[in-house]
């Protein structure tokens, strides 16, 4: 069975602050995706992480996939209040249709 | 802009009741899903569907069925509402890319279902 596991489940932390939130898994996975909630939305993607290594940023989000693919860390700089939400890690199943979800990392951010 | 929709924000229902959830995308996709968001348990795969018709079973399908009978459209049916389906509802949907893995998923903003 696939599994991700996300750490830390919750996190608080004051505006300015940097944080990473791990995703971790025993399997290889061909790609892994990041998404963000906020409350009474559905999550939205993030980015995508296909290649082990690959390193990406969204402005003060930084996406990084391990090596093995079975690892992703989302690293945010300077954080703002308008960080906080629910980040889940997600990667496709053996059959490459569904998505296998984290259960989640809740950030709060104060000012 | 990729749209899903979802029939209702919140929904309360009486145990024993039968509850429809409609879930309705714009951008033709093939794949559509539901899933139930439980604080400490994450999303959990309830079903999903990759064309009409066609349906398979998530990871927590017991007490739930679906209906796909237009490509735009996937329901959720609780034949028997009880206690323990009190939930939030996200309905998904996402484009089919054979050979290349799961793509993006797009939400619909969710149903907080109530069943007393």
């Amino acid at each position: 069975t696939q599994l991700l596991e996300q750490s830390p489940q919750f996190l608080s932390i004051q505006e300015g602050e940097n944080l990473t939130v791990y995703c971790n898994s025993s399997s290889v996975f061909s790609s892994l995706q990041w998404y963000r909630q906020e409350p009474g939305e559905g999550p939205v993607l993030l980015v995508t992480v296909v290649t082990g290594g690959e390193v990406k940023k969204l402005k003060r989000l930084t996406f990084q996939f391990g090596d093995a693919r079975k690892d992703s860390s989302l690293h945010i700089t300077a954080a703002q209040t308008g960080d906080t939400g629910l980040y889940l890690c997600a990667g496709a199943d053996q059959a490459g249709t569904a998505l296998i979800f984290g259960k989640g990392t809740t950030l709060s951010v104060s000012s | 802009d990729v749209k899903v929709t979802q029939s209702s924000r919140y929904l309360v229902k009486r145990t024993g009741e039968k509850v429809f959830l409609e879930c309705v995308q714009d951008m033709d996709h093939e794949n559509m899903f539901w899933y139930r968001q439980d604080p400490g348990l994450g999303l959990r795969l309830i079903y999903f569907s990759y064309d009409v018709k066609m349906k398979e079973k998530g990871d927590i399908p017991e007490g739930y069925s679906v209906s796909r009978e237009k490509k735009e459209r996937f329901s959720l049916i609780l034949e028997s509402a009880s206690t323990n389906q009190t939930s939030m509802y996200l309905c998904a949907s996402s484009f089919q890319q054979p050979g290349q893995g799961a793509d993006t998923q797009y939400f619909g903003p969710g149903t907080r279902l109530t069943v007393l």
